[in-house]
């Protein structure tokens, strides 16, 4: 069972270039969503989705945009990269409710020079 | 507003039991997770409360008091492997998760 994947898992970026974070899931979960965590600091949710063609701001949405065309896949988009954008970055899904448990990808350890 | 409090990090020795509090103030409760988090991966599930008490699961228990606010993670027969830092989280009113710092466990032998 792969479950959630995500890539990449480590890259650096200079200021101002852009790269997609990708995350797939397999188990047909309607409910996903994108997560950064800084260090000393708890999950911070950026984006979610409750399913295909429906997406919807987080927390802290600023820099960053997401699509859902399928169910599976739900990438990240950094446009303009900048220095506080710097972090580990993490895709997790649920089946339906927000009260079942979370399925984490592996994480994304992203710098931004 | 909304704030989840609990301790940076803890020490306890291998074979022994330690107790992990969270104190939380949310707008609305709809539940509280604990997830364990080894450096450098993801969170995963460990348990899920939203009714007051003790729920058992091995080695680890979680509880919960809903009118204080309040719930603890109990790791019992604590194995090296067990190192890692645990999240407290709870779900408000309006389903949203709000993420406590996490507090990170060291194991010694």
């Amino acid at each position: 069972n792969a479950g959630v994947t995500q890539t990449p898992k480590f890259r650096i970026l200079k200021i101002g270039q852009s790269m997609t974070l990708q995350c797939t899931q397999d188990m047909n979960h309607n409910y996903m969503y994108w997560y950064r965590q800084d260090p000393g600091m708890g999950l911070k949710l950026i984006y979610y989705s409750v399913g295909a063609g429906i997406t919807d701001k987080g927390e802290v949405p600023n820099g960053y945009n997401v699509s859902r065309s399928t169910t599976e896949d739900f990438p990240l988009r950094l446009e303009l990269a900048a220095p506080s954008q710097t972090s580990v970055y993490f895709c997790a899904s649920t089946r339906t409710e927000a009260n079942e448990k979370l399925f984490f990808g592996s994480g994304t350890q992203l710098s931004v020079l | 507003g909304q704030n989840i409090d609990q301790p940076t990090e803890m020490t306890a020795t291998e074979g022994a039991i330690v107790q992990i509090n969270c104190t939380y103030q949310t707008s609305g409760f709809n539940g509280l997770f604990w997830y364990q988090q080894h450096a450098g991966e993801a969170p995963t599930f460990l348990s899920y409360n939203v009714l007051d008490g003790l729920e058992e699961k091995g080695r680890f228990s979680s509880f919960l008091s809903r009118s204080k606010g309040y719930s603890y993670l109990l790791l019992k027969e604590l194995q090296m492997k067990d190192s890692a830092s645990y999240l407290c989280v709870t779900l408000d009113s309006n389903y949203q998760l709000i993420w406590g710092a996490g507090t990170k466990l060291i194991i010694k032998p």
